[in-house]
């Protein structure tokens, strides 16, 4: 079954550390997606990237790097964590038919 | 760039009885479709109503929705609520490659 996996599913990082999420995809989807949920604030896209290679930025991207080493994998990193970097985050991935999957989600608490 | 509101926050409703969940939309991109998703407790969204058709009622899981594009409006309702509807509901458009805009989210509590 096509699936989208993150890991971890919940951290607990240092402020100023450096923070890594990762997600697979095994849809063969060209189109991958990282978002934050925050209460009050809905999900709101950090990066978005539609090739390995190559990334874009959303409409949060300040204080996020993204990588997409291959089709399949995509990264969100932290390099200096900050307690406003406190969230769920979600990876997704889509076809050309706008179909998302949606992964697990990664619970981040930054102390 | 595109936005999506919802104007209730919270609705809290009866169980037997209808609920509606107003969506506004404003893009400027070409919008290829609308969705509803809902999200339950420590759960990802999952979608339960997609729609790219102008004036077609979309159903699913007894929700509904009708998407018009004159109105910019995609409004979600159910007639007759049930406990298991209670949960955290967005509504969002997809544009070409740009991924999901999301509005803040409607949270549904259906009461006894």
């Amino acid at each position: 079954e096509a699936a989208v996996t993150q890991s971890p599913r919940s951290k607990v990082a240092v402020t100023g550390g450096k923070v890594t999420l990762s997600c697979h995809q095994t849809n063969n989807h060209d189109y991958m997606y990282w978002y934050r949920q925050d209460t009050g604030h809905g999900l709101r896209l950090i990066h978005y990237s539609y090739v390995a290679d190559s990334t874009e930025k959303g409409d949060i991207p300040d204080g996020y790097k993204a990588s997409r080493p291959s089709q399949e994998n995509f990264s969100l990193i932290l390099e200096l964590a900050s307690l406003s970097q406190t969230a769920v985050y979600f990876c997704a991935s889509s076809g050309a038919n706008s179909d998302y999957t949606f992964g697990s989600g990664t619970r981040l608490l930054v102390i | 760039g595109d936005s999506v509101t919802q104007t209730e926050g919270l609705v809290t409703v009866t169980e037997g009885l209808p609920v509606k969940l107003n969506c506004t939309y404003q893009t400027t991109y070409l919008t290829i479709a609308f969705f509803w998703y809902v999200q339950y407790l420590n759960e990802a969204p999952q979608v339960l109503l997609k729609s790219s058709t102008d004036n077609k009622r979309t159903e699913h899981q007894g929700f509904h929705a009708t998407l018009h594009k004159s109105s910019s409006s995609f409004h979600l309702q159910k007639s007759s609520a049930q406990l298991s509807d209670s949960a955290l509901y967005y509504c969002a458009l997809s544009n070409y490659a740009q991924g999901l805009t999301f509005g803040l989210g409607t949270r549904v509590s259906v009461f006894p």
